[in-house]
């Protein structure tokens, strides 16, 4: 099946600093990813999806200058948290989707990166 | 009241039962994902069904789409089967086209014990 990998799988910052996040897709292009949030025992949280070429658009309460994203190609969506501050410490954790028409209908398949841990000191 | 709705919040079985995780939601969906999370955070997508049903080895997803309901079930339940399983809706607007957004379910944590 398609495989998305995540980089790193867990970092370590000093607050101030900022952390790059990649999501790649292996074996297949992705015209769109999605960039989750997860806190301990909640469940995932979208903060944006993140779309090959043109900007991210971003969920409500999510602060784009904070979470920068970039898509530069149909394997490749990073997510940059700047100015990182203990509150951001969590769970990222990236997903790309391949879409078809079936009928009327176009359906998605969604696969899911391994996540990165991120604390920030 | 979620979208998505799961129960039970937490199972707790012994290896080799059969387990059933129900998901009810209350939006249109074109179709609804299952995801297993690991205790180190992976997620691994189960299925995606948009009716009827789907097997692979001892899971099997339903979903009644009339009723807005899916079931996730384990035959034969082993330790290893123990993670976090979160049922996630993708969203269909009202034209049924579907942007691929997925809301999720507060997820269930299963528990086998040997």
């Amino acid at each position: 099946g398609a495989v998305v990998s995540q980089h790193p799988s867990w970092v370590i910052c000093k607050s101030g600093t900022s952390v790059k996040i990649e999501c790649r897709s292996l074996d297949f292009q992705a015209t769109t990813m999605f960039w989750y949030r997860q806190f301990p025992k909640q469940s995932l949280m979208l903060m944006a999806t993140s779309n090959e070429g043109s900007k991210a658009t971003y969920e409500q309460g999510v602060e784009k200058d904070k979470f920068l994203i970039n898509h530069a190609s149909l394997t490749l969506s990073t997510l940059t948290v700047t100015s990182a501050h203990p509150e951001d410490s969590s769970f990222y954790i990236c997903s790309a989707r391949v879409g078809w028409l079936g009928g009327y209908l176009r359906f998605y398949e969604q696969y899911f990166g391994p996540g990165t841990r991120l604390t920030v000191t | 009241k979620n979208e998505v709705e799961q129960s039970p919040q937490n199972l707790t079985a012994q290896e080799g039962e059969f387990i059933t995780i129900n998901c009810s939601y209350s939006v249109g969906i074109s179709a609804l994902h299952w995801l297993q999370q690991h205790p180190g955070g992976g997620i691994v997508s189960l299925f995606m069904l948009s009716s009827g049903k789907k097997k692979h080895g001892r899971l099997i997803a339903t979903i009644n789409i009339q009723e807005k309901h899916s079931s996730l079930h384990i035959t034969a339940s082993h330790p290893r089967d123990s993670a976090v399983y979160i049922c996630a809706a993708q969203l269909a607007n009202a034209g049924g086209t579907s942007y691929g957004k997925l809301t999720f379910g507060q997820g269930t944590i299963l528990t086998v014990h040997p």
